[in-house]
């Protein structure tokens, strides 16, 4: 069975500072890795996901196959990032997806 | 477009009451899922529908019941409310090219409380 774990409930880190929001996972398949965020008052929305590559609002995430890992990166936090944040799995092609439990980020000032 | 939106925001029941979420979108999509979300647990899948008329099971269905009549609705019911059904209910849909897949799209969310 496929399993998303996140093991920091709750990182903080200061304006300015570098964030690395952990994320593994367990699954036999080809993995299609997500992050989805939850900013405050807000809806979960899709923050980014591996087969495109791109860059949102700063964050970064490299799936690590070997590793079976799939972090979140960015160089430079802002307050604004201050949210809960979900690592996702698609595990079939229904589009089924499986959460980690998230992490809270603080950025503070 | 409004998206995917949820009905009610927020409800408390007792015991045994019984109730319905109703989830809509506007975005002519096929696929459509319930979520309840727990502190600590993340997000997990009640159940999901591929398109009008059908639906399947998810990670925890027990204790719920969904339909799909229009394609645009998704109906979660709870017939006996227990305490441990207190959660925050989330829809979402989106649209799966064949043998692809793509991102989620949710709803604000349904807070129930079971006393």
């Amino acid at each position: 069975a496929q399993r998303v774990t996140q093991p920091e409930k709750l990182l903080s880190v200061f304006k300015g500072a570098p964030v690395e929001l952990k994320c593994n996972y367990s699954y036999s398949g080809s993995p299609e890795l997500f992050w989805y965020v939850q900013y405050s008052r807000q809806r979960l929305q899709l923050l980014l996901r591996h087969i495109s590559r791109e860059s949102i609002k700063g964050f970064t995430a490299d799936l690590n196959k070997g590793e079976t890992s799939f972090h979140l990166k960015k160089p430079f936090a802002q307050e604004e990032d201050s949210a809960m944040y979900y690592c996702a799995l698609s595990w079939n092609a229904g589009n089924m997806l499986t959460f980690g439990g998230g992490t809270r980020l603080m950025v503070k000032p | 477009n409004a998206g995917v939106t949820q009905t009610p925001k927020f409800r408390v029941l007792k015991t045994g009451q019984s109730m319905t979420l109703l989830c809509a979108q506007d975005m002519n999509h096929e696929y459509m899922y319930w979520y309840r979300q727990d502190p600590g647990m993340g997000l997990r899948l009640i159940h999901y529908s591929v398109g009008e008329g059908t639906t399947a099971k998810g990670e925890v269905p027990d204790g719920y019941n969904v339909s799909r009549l229009k394609k645009q609705n998704f109906l979660l019911g709870l017939e006996s409310a227990a305490p441990s059904q207190t959660s925050v209910y989330f829809c979402a849909s989106s649209y799966v090219p064949p043998g692809l897949t793509d991102t989620q799209y949710f709803g604000p969310g349904t807070r129930l409380t079971v006393l």
